[in-house]
């Protein structure tokens, strides 16, 4: 079955640090990818996606590109704000509409 | 612009007691799904649905039913809370039959607490 394995946390950066948080899967066929972001009290938010091998997905700062040759998809940011915290979920949709999560990863962000 | 709307987002149940968390979307999406979620656990499926009267069950089925009588709706019902219920509750909804392109689109969540 499909799976998605995300970078454990939590992550401690302070303001202005580099964010890179990993994300890897395991599916068949070809998978639409997803990164969310959830924070504190609130529901699941769509941060970006990416539907195809190359594609680059992004939004507000974050990138993450869809890497078939390496199963990853990982989340990037050049420089995270106090604001940026929260929690990142990678997720795969697959066959369906099912989607798979990873286990989620804390990210705080001190001034 | 509603999109996908939860209810109630707030609940606490004695064990052995019975509840609907209600959802509905308005963008007349043919998949709809409900997850929990769980620390350190992300989101697991409980029940899908692919269309209206069809219904299949997710990875964390048991203690929960569900029905799609309309494109609509599609509740969660609990028959009989228990402890390890306890969790945040998500409806979901696509008009994706697995296809790229398109999105899941989820409810602001329910916060259950079985005591």
């Amino acid at each position: 079955g499909n799976s998605v394995t995300q970078m454990e946390g939590p992550v401690t950066l302070s303001e202005e640090a580099f964010l890179t948080i990993n994300c890897t899967y395991t599916a068949t066929g070809y998978p639409s990818l997803f990164w969310y972001v959830q924070y504190p009290g609130e529901g699941l938010q769509l941060l970006l996606k990416a539907t195809k091998a190359d594609d680059k997905g992004s939004n507000k700062g974050f990138e993450a590109t869809y890497r078939k040759e390496t199963t990853s998809f990982h989340l990037e940011k050049g420089s995270v704000q106090v604001s940026d915290s929260a929690v990142y979920f990678c997720a795969l949709l697959g066959s369906g509409s099912r989607l798979t999560f990873g286990e989620g990863t804390q990210l705080t962000v001190n001034p | 612009n509603a999109g996908v709307t939860q209810t109630p987002k707030f609940q606490v149940l004695k064990t052995g007691q019975s509840m609907t968390l209600q959802c509905a979307q308005d963008m007349n999406h043919e998949y709809m799904s409900w997850y929990r979620q769980d620390p350190g656990m992300g989101l697991r499926l409980i029940h899908y649905s692919v269309g209206a009267g069809i219904t299949d069950q997710g990875e964390v089925p048991n203690g929960y039913n569900v029905s799609r009588s309309t494109t609509e709706d599609f509740p969660l019902r609990l028959l009989s809370a228990a402890p390890s219920q306890t969790s945040v509750y998500f409806c979901a909804s696509t008009n994706s039959g697995g296809k790229t392109g398109n999105t899941i689109y989820f409810g602001e969540g329910s916060w259950l607490t079985v005591v």
